[in-house]
């Protein structure tokens, strides 16, 4: 079975723009979540969506943003980009019923 | 709010050897899940054990073990017979399935191997 995939791996912005990322779940995994990996802050949830539907949000400003499509690909949007917003971006997936997740390679995004 | 505490930023051991890595959690929930992920330099995030809270034999996943004290709130990682390979960033993390997040980390444990 194929492990999580992100798209693009690598990406570099110039502040103020806004970016898109791109995450396909492990087949069968209907949970998708989104973290930000960062030296000073560590690893910090951003959201969860299940069946097109935001389940939760972590604390981060509006400017973060997601969605969830039919086959539970999920995108993630940050938009007018900050120097404080390089980071690794992070998706992971969970089977049903299950809390564990599986985590996909990340998008390493760096803004200039 | 739940949190989960690595007080070892950095650990190293010997190839061959034991080691053990240290994890604390706060949480006033008593049915929860609690994981070690490793994440090497790649920065793929592999899942490297699970523990249920209302089971209370311990995990083990070959080389692999923990020691849960619910009590404590302690969950530490043994790994036996250390290998090269098992050089990485190593978290803990805290799930509750009613939780606002879905997963909470620790700040990680950097594993060095000495061959």
């Amino acid at each position: 079975k194929a492990g999580v995939t992100q798209t693009p791996r690598y990406l570099i912005k110039t502040r103020g723009q806004q970016v898109t990322l791109s995450c396909s779940p492990i087949s069968g995994h209907r949970s998708v979540s989104w973290y930000q990996q960062t030296p000073g802050q560590g690893l910090q949830f951003l959201f969860e969506y299940f069946s097109e539907t935001q389940r939760n949000k972590g604390n981060f400003p509006g400017r973060f943003s997601g969605r969830q499509f039919s086959n539970s690909r999920s995108e993630m949007n940050v938009s007018t980009l900050e120097l404080g917003d390089s980071a690794l971006y992070l998706c992971a997936s969970s089977p049903p019923n299950r809390e564990e997740q599986y985590f996909g390679p990340g998008t390493r995004l760096t803004v200039t | 709010a739940q949190t989960v505490t690595q007080s070892q930023p950095e650990m190293s051991v010997q190839e061959a050897e034991t080691v053990t890595l240290s994890c604390t959690y706060d949480t006033s929930e008593s049915d929860y899940y609690l994981f070690w992920y490793k994440q090497p330099p790649s920065r793929q995030m592999i899942l490297v054990i699970r523990q249920e809270a209302y089971k209370q034999q311990n995990a083990t996943e070959n080389r692999f073990s923990v020691n849960f004290q619910k009590a404590a709130k302690s969950f530490s990682l043994k790994i036996s017979d250390s290998q090269l390979g098992d050089a990485a960033m190593y978290f803990c993390a805290y799930a509750w399935e009613g939780g606002s997040e879905k997963l909470v980390f620790g700040k990680g444990t950097k594993l060095t191997v000495n061959p």
